[in-house]
């Protein structure tokens, strides 16, 4: 059974970078995959960011960005602020009309 | 404005069935594939199951044979028919719309909770 891995934390100081990736317990991420990401806060629903690899959501600001980086799928959080402290998740179609979701990472942003 | 909202959750003795509802506005529900997603309480999400514009469906290993979606048309309404519940399907249901191949609107969620 195909696992989509993200690291389970990471911490980003404010105005810093920060890049979460999305990989596959056997094999690379690649387009095909059509990668997405999501943002959720405690008790919401989860907001979506970008979808298809790297196109940004509807009124999601710029310093959110995706991508393929080697054989993973990345979001990129460029100048970080306080209020992207979340919990990402990341999202891949595994063709067959199968879709897997990463574990999750928890974002602190301090 | 796109508007996803869901209900039908609640406590439940295992073994027990439940029928979710999805209740879609502000767009053309029947052009649309529409998915169920789920998150068990502290852990992260679950696809559970997709249904397609064609009513061709597809489901999670851990649910298939025991859930069945289902989408009303006429009712702007997607469904999601739950039966033989176990412990681990205590979770937030979540119905969401389809965008190439990825979530773009979610609804609310519905509380489902198994008890032994």
């Amino acid at each position: 059974q195909t696992v989509v891995t993200q690291e389970p934390s990471f911490s980003v100081s404010p105005g810093g970078t920060v890049t979460l990736t999305c990989g596959l317990s056997s094999g690379s991420v690649s387009t095909s995959y059509y990668p997405s990401w999501y943002q959720q806060t405690p008790g919401q629903a989860p907001r979506t960011l970008v979808y298809n690899t790297d196109t940004r959501s509807s009124g999601v600001p710029d310093r959110f960005s995706g991508s393929i980086l080697g054989n993973k799928a990345a979001l990129t959080i460029t100048g970080a602020q306080a209020e992207d402290e979340s919990d990402y998740h990341c999202l891949l179609y595994m063709d067959s009309g199968i879709w897997v979701f990463g574990g999750g990472t928890k974002l602190t942003v301090l | 404005e796109v508007q996803l909202v869901a209900s039908g959750g609640g406590l439940v003795q295992s073994g027990g069935s439940l029928r979710l509802s999805c209740a879609a506005s502000g767009f053309t529900f029947s052009s649309y594939w529409m998915h169920w997603v789920r998150q068990a309480p502290g852990k992260g999400l679950e696809w559970v199951s997709c249904i397609k514009s064609d009513y061709s469906t597809t489901y999670a290993d851990s649910v298939k044979g025991r859930f069945t979606i289902s989408r009303d048309n006429a009712k702007n309404t997607l469904y999601l028919q739950v039966n033989s519940l176990r412990d681990e399907d205590t979770a937030v249901y979540y119905c969401a719309r389809d965008l190439a191949y990825t979530f773009d609107y979610w609804g609310q969620g519905t509380h489902v909770t198994v008890s032994s």
